[in-house]
């Protein structure tokens, strides 16, 4: 079975562009979940998406934006970029949490390293 | 907020040595998980734990899940170069969300 696919793997962009990021899921799995890793805040929550819908969203500026298809693939999208914006963007797919086990496990991909020059 | 912090930070050691690495919450979780995450890559899981008090061993790898599920810890027998990475604990919350850890970044020399 493929793993989580990010691209591209690697981005530079300068200050007030906009950038789109993709993922695509496990197949099967129908939750996508994107993160920012900084080395200052670690890895932070920005939404999660399934079946097409935002289900979840963190505590990100309105600039930050995402998006999924029916194939359940996503894409995430930053307008306005900052310096502050340079990070590595994580998608991780999940089959969904399962109760009898109690847990929610992400399966992520290798991450899209964005500088912003 | 829960948040979850863990400790070290950062993590110094020699091939061989023992460590622990500790995951603290003053919230209850129902399961704590721990990935690696390795440079140019994203975390990996490594064990769930779900039961307070639980121990699993994963070869070299022993995780602890504390009896009043607010924490949890991972110690590694005699330490080698390719543990070297970021490991991240992880909790679930309002049920489909996932908040991770502060990070330990674990470097081991030869």
């Amino acid at each position: 079975k493929a793993g989580v696919t990010q691209t591209p793997r690697y981005l530079i962009k300068t200050r007030g562009q906009q950038v789109t990021l993709s993922c695509s899921p496990i197949s099967g799995h129908r939750s996508v979940s994107w993160y920012q890793q900084t080395p200052g805040q670690g890895l932070q929550f920005l939404f999660e998406y399934f079946s097409e819908t935002q289900r979840n969203k963190g505590n990100f500026p309105g600039r930050f934006s995402g998006r999924q298809f029916s194939n359940s693939r996503s894409e995430m999208n930053v307008s306005t970029l900052e310096l502050g914006d340079s990070a590595l963007y994580l998608c991780a797919s999940s089959p969904g949490y399962d109760v009898r086990l109690a847990k929610n496990i992400q399966y992520f991909g290798a991450g899209t390293r964005l500088s912003v020059l | 907020t829960q948040l979850l912090e863990q400790s070290p930070q950062f993590l110094s050691i020699q091939e061989g040595e023992n460590l622990t690495v500790y995951c603290n919450s003053s919230s209850v979780f129902s399961s704590l998980q721990w990935y690696r995450q390795e440079p140019g890559e994203g975390p990996v899981l490594l064990v769930t734990v779900v039961t307070g008090g639980e121990v699993k061993k994963l070869k070299r790898l022993t995780f602890q899940f504390g009896d009043a599920r607010k924490d949890s810890s991972l110690h590694i027998t005699a330490a080698q170069t390719g543990d070297t990475g970021l490991y991240l604990c992880a909790g679930p919350y309002d049920t489909d969300k996932l908040i991770f850890g502060t990070g330990t970044r674990l470097q081991v020399f030869p």
